[in-house]
C-alpha cells in the first residue's frame, strides 16, 4: 500500500459545528504532516507528527486540534470554524527526515 | 530566507508540443528538490525527487534536471496532452528538516 488515504473527500461545516477530518497510511511511515491550501496557493504547513508526538505546530489557531492516536493514523478536529478556513486540507506522510514523502487527494472544506 | 521561485507563473501550450518549467531556489543546506503535479482540488503527485549528486531524472515524458551549483532546476514535458494541465510545483528540502519549502507553481494548460 502506497497511498494516504483521507476522508471525508468533500465537507461542509456550519461555523457552531464540530468536524474531524481523517488520514491514514500504512506505508510504515513515523511522521505525518497536515496542510492547508487556498486556491491558486502553495500548501501551508500546519503541523507534523514524529513517533506520534506533535513536533511542529506552526502557530495554528486552536480551533484547528491535531490527534494522531497511532503510527498509521492521523486526526484533525475542527471546531468553531470561519468561512476564511475553507480550503483543500491536505495530509501527507513520511519516513522521519522527509523521505518518500507522499501526500493524500486532500479534503475540500467550506465553512459557511 | 529559504525561497524557492518558478517561472512562468501560467503556460498554454499546444497538445503535442513540448515545454519546459523553470525553479530556482535559495535553501540551503540542501536535501533534495521534488516536482510535483497537482491536479486542481487534488492532493500533489510526485512526479521526480533529486539528490545533491543527481542532474537528471526521468519518469515517462516528465524529465527534471538539477544544477545545485546554480541552484537550478528545471522540468521538461515532452509531447504534452491535455491530461497534463494541472500545477507544476517544485519543493526544496533543507538538510535534517521535515519541512518543505513549496514554490508557487506554475499553471500549465495544454490546448487541443
Amino acid at each position: 500500500d502506497t497511498e494516504v488515504t483521507q476522508t471525508p473527500k468533500h465537507l461542509v461545516m456550519g461555523m457552531t459545528n464540530k468536524k474531524s477530518l481523517k488520514c491514514e497510511q500504512h506505508m510504515g511511515h513515523r511522521a505525518m504532516y497536515w496542510y492547508k491550501q487556498k486556491a491558486k496557493k502553495p500548501p501551508e504547513l500546519m503541523f507534523v507528527y514524529s513517533y506520534e508526538k506533535l513536533s511542529i505546530n506552526e502557530s495554528v489557531p486552536s480551533r484547528f486540534s491535531p490527534e494522531c492516536p497511532n503510527s498509521s493514523l492521523l486526526n484533525l478536529h475542527l471546531h468553531a470554524l470561519q468561512p476564511e478556513d475553507s480550503a483543500l486540507y491536505l495530509c501527507a506522510s513520511s519516513q522521519v527526515g522527509a523521505i518518500g514523502y507522499t501526500f493524500g487527494s486532500g479534503t475540500r472544506l467550506t465553512v459557511v | 530566507k529559504n525561497q524557492v521561485e518558478q517561472s512562468p507563473q501560467s503556460l498554454i501550450i499546444l497538445e503535442g508540443k513540448n515545454c519546459t518549467l523553470q525553479c530556482n531556489y535559495t535553501v540551503s543546506p540542501f536535501s533534495n528538490l521534488r516536482w510535483y503535479k497537482q491536479d486542481t482540488g487534488r492532493g500533489p503527485v510526485s512526479l521526480t525527487i533529486m539528490t545533491f549528486s543527481e542532474n537528471t531524472k526521468s519518469n515517462g515524458r516528465y524529465t527534471a534536471t538539477l544544477d545545485a551549483d546554480t541552484k537550478q532546476s528545471s522540468l521538461h514535458i515532452t509531447a504534452s496532452q491535455l491530461s497534463d494541465s494541472a500545477s507544476y510545483i517544485c519543493v526544496v528540502s533543507e538538510t535534517g528538516f521535515q519541512k518543505l519549502v513549496f514554490g508557487t507553481g506554475t499553471r500549465l494548460l495544454v490546448s487541443p
